[in-house]
């Protein structure tokens, strides 16, 4: 199985401040990573997917890469609606699986 | 507009069973795999199992392999998930997605969520 390790765990930031979030595949997964976003008691929403291609109505301020196995979420300016928990996920096989969250909550 | 609402979740003593559906509507729910995803309280995401097109492919974590069924019925639009010998551990949220419209196992659309409880 593909295990996937987000880091942080948490971060706390201000608005209008950068955001990285981290997710190391402990394979190669060919570029099939996606974002997703969860606010509390609200389902995840997919914001990007295939390492980079933004979702349909995201903003531009989130941008996904990727360096060999490890792949990178970027907030350029956190907006206050930002404020969520995000997850990353592979999908090159079975099963899928999810990065454990990162947290980022208002400094 | 895409819709999935999924039911049939509550409480249930642990080694009990349930069945969740999740109900489409709004797209062409033939022509998606579909995938449940569980949450636990306070925890991360966890893929559960997806089912192909037409069922002929099914898909399962190993934490329910041998316990839970997934199956769908592309007349009535709707998903399931049957889920035997429950243990403690199956306690979450369960959400039901569908993928992109290329096949790609990414899940732009998600139910609200159905609540499972396994305590005795």
């Amino acid at each position: 199985d593909i295990q996937m390790t987000q880091s942080p765990s948490s971060v706390s930031a201000s608005v209008g401040d950068r955001v990285t979030i981290t997710c190391r595949a402990s394979q190669g997964i060919n570029n099939w990573l996606a974002w997703y976003q969860q606010k509390p008691g609200k389902a995840p929403k997919l914001l990007i997917y295939a390492t980079s291609t933004l979702q349909s109505g995201v903003p531009s301020r989130f941008s996904g890469s990727a360096s060999g196995t490890d792949f990178t979420l970027t907030i350029s300016s956190l907006q206050p609606e930002d404020f969520a928990t995000y997850s990353c996920q592979q999908a090159n096989s079975f099963p899928l699986t999810f990065g454990g969250g990162t947290k980022v909550e208002i400094k | 507009e895409v819709q999935l609402l999924e039911s049939g979740g509550g409480l249930v003593q642990p080694g009990g069973s349930l069945r969740l559906s999740c109900a489409a509507s709004g797209f062409t729910f033939s022509s998606f795999a579909m995938t449940w995803v569980r949450q636990a309280p306070g925890k991360g995401l966890e893929w559960v199992s997806t089912v192909s097109i037409s069922s002929d492919r099914t898909y399962y974590a190993n934490s329910v392999k041998g316990r839970f069924t997934i199956s769908r019925d592309n007349s009535k639009n709707t998903l399931y998930l049957q889920m035997n010998s429950l243990r403690a551990e199956d306690t979450a949220i369960y959400y039901c997605a569908s993928g992109l419209s290329n096949g790609w196992y990414f899940f732009p659309h998600w139910g609200q969520g159905t609540l499972v409880t396994v305590s005795s």
